[in-house]
């Protein structure tokens, strides 16, 4: 079985400040970890992801997330924060195989303040 | 290049009747899964189509059905709308030999009274 817990239901950061979401998952084999982003009203966009290999995994929009398996942790990080960052952010992973399906977060609502 | 497309944008039904919602892959994609999503939920899993059959499916009642054409395209139908399928539905595309990764469409807004 594959799970994922995203810390913070909220998370409110000032423009210019560091952007830290955290995701933590659960899965019986080496898993396929995704982050995406939600603007209101739309669907969702794909940040980054990791698969295999480096650990350190580069997105859009200057976004960037850190795969540490003794953690179990895949949490996103942006070091200074723009106002158009203010969206809802889901963590999502599968497990390979012939599970096909991605599992997701409850999601983490970023706010921007000036 | 054309991404997902989902139509319609918004749908308003009543218990009891019966929905389609329908998608269009990203140009070159073959697989097409749907997802629910509630408010304030992330994505739950519904269904994946693959070479027009059901590959894997959620923990979704029978209510929920779904078909894949051949120009890969696809279809979700809910039958007898309960008021707690009030929901975005989404639908993501991805290559069948891909990593996993999937690109979604706008969604279809189902409101249910």
């Amino acid at each position: 079985a594959q799970s994922v817990t995203q810390l913070g239901s909220h998370v409110s950061v000032s423009e210019g400040a560091l952007v830290l979401l955290r995701c933590n998952y659960s899965s019986s084999v080496p898993p396929y970890l995704f982050w995406y982003v939600q603007y209101p009203n739309q669907g969702l966009q794909l940040l980054l992801k990791y698969t295999t290999g480096a650990t350190l995994v580069k997105g859009i929009n200057g976004f960037e997330a850190e795969f540490k398996k003794s953690e179990t942790s895949f949490h996103l990080t942006k070091p200074s924060a723009h106002m158009s960052d203010a969206a809802e952010y889901f963590c999502a992973v599968s497990s390979g195989g012939s599970n096909y399906k991605l599992t997701f977060g409850k999601g983490t609502l970023l706010t921007v303040n000036p | 290049d054309a991404g997902v497309t989902q139509s319609p944008t918004h749908l308003i039904k009543t218990r009891g009747q019966q929905v389609t919602l329908r998608c269009s892959p990203k140009s070159g994609h073959d697989t097409v899964s749907w997802y629910q999503q509630a408010l304030g939920q992330g994505p739950q899993f519904i269904f994946q189509y693959y070479e027009e059959e059901e590959r894997q499916r959620g923990n979704f009642p029978d209510r929920f059905s779904g078909h894949q054409f051949p120009n890969y395209s696809s279809e979700l139908n809910v039958n007898a709308l309960l008021l707690g399928d009030s929901a975005l539905y989404l639908c993501a595309s991805s290559l069948a030999g891909g990593l996993y990764e999937q690109y979604f469409g706008p969604g279809t807004r189902l409101t249910v009274t």
